[in-house]
């Protein structure tokens, strides 16, 4: 089945600079990327996704890549802000449906002032 | 817009009880989802509702049992709590489209089983 790996599990940055979070599945059919953010004690909400028609997606400071070929999609937070430390989590669609999501493990992003 | 509720927030059980969490979504979505959530595993889908009536398997569906009883609530039952079950659950939904959509997530159940 379907298999998310995502790294790395932690990972700490300055306040301004950037952080990349990366992903990869096995699946080559799987064509929904989404990622969520999660905070301590709240829910997983959405903060970008990508579709397999499309290579790169940017919303203000965080910006989605995906490489279909090597099967890696990437996540990138630029000016961090000590707002951005949460957990993130990528996710996959699962072939066959396209509602089903395999998640990855998280990364827990710490941003120090 | 309440968006998806779960009751209850917490709970303790001792092994072998039973209990039910309940999950409601407000914004009509068709399908409904159940996840466990445990440190360094990230979230794992228990069981899955592709519309009212339908239920599906997911990755660690072992002593769970759910049902979707209308198209608003989607109920996860323990028949007989384990020590393995304590985890963080939360419910989530979406609209049925092709080419992927955004799930919603409840606020989660922190459950304990002593």
């Amino acid at each position: 089945g379907e298999n998310v790996e995502q790294h790395p599990s932690t990972l700490s940055v300055q306040e301004g600079d950037s952080a990349v979070i990366k992903c990869t599945y096995s699946d080559s059919a799987s064509n929904y990327f989404p990622w969520y953010k999660q905070e301590l004690g709240k829910r997983p909400q959405l903060i970008i996704d990508i579709r397999s028609n499309v290579g790169e997606k940017k919303d203000q400071r965080i910006a989605v890549t995906l490489n279909k070929t090597a099967k890696h999609f990437s996540l990138h937070i630029t000016e961090t802000q000590p707002e951005d430390s949460a957990v993130y989590f990528c996710a996959a669609s699962i072939v066959g449906n396209t509602d089903k999501l395999i998640f990855g493990t998280g990364t827990r992003l710490q941003v120090f002032p | 817009n309440a968006g998806v509720t779960q009751t209850p927030k917490f709970q303790v059980l001792k092994t072998g009880q039973s209990m039910t969490l309940q999950c409601a979504q407000d914004m009509n979505h068709n399908s409904m989802y159940w996840y466990r959530q445990d440190p360094g595993m990230g979230l794992r889908l228990i069981y899955y509702s592709a519309s009212e009536g339908t239920t599906d398997k997911g990755e660690v569906p072992n002593g769970y049992n759910v049902s979707r009883l209308n198209k608003r609530e989607f109920s996860l039952r323990l028949e007989s709590a384990a020590p393995s079950q304590t985890s963080v659950y939360f419910c989530a939904s979406s609209e049925e489209r092709a080419g992927g959509e955004e799930q919603y997530f409840g606020p989660g159940t922190r459950l304990t089983v002593t």
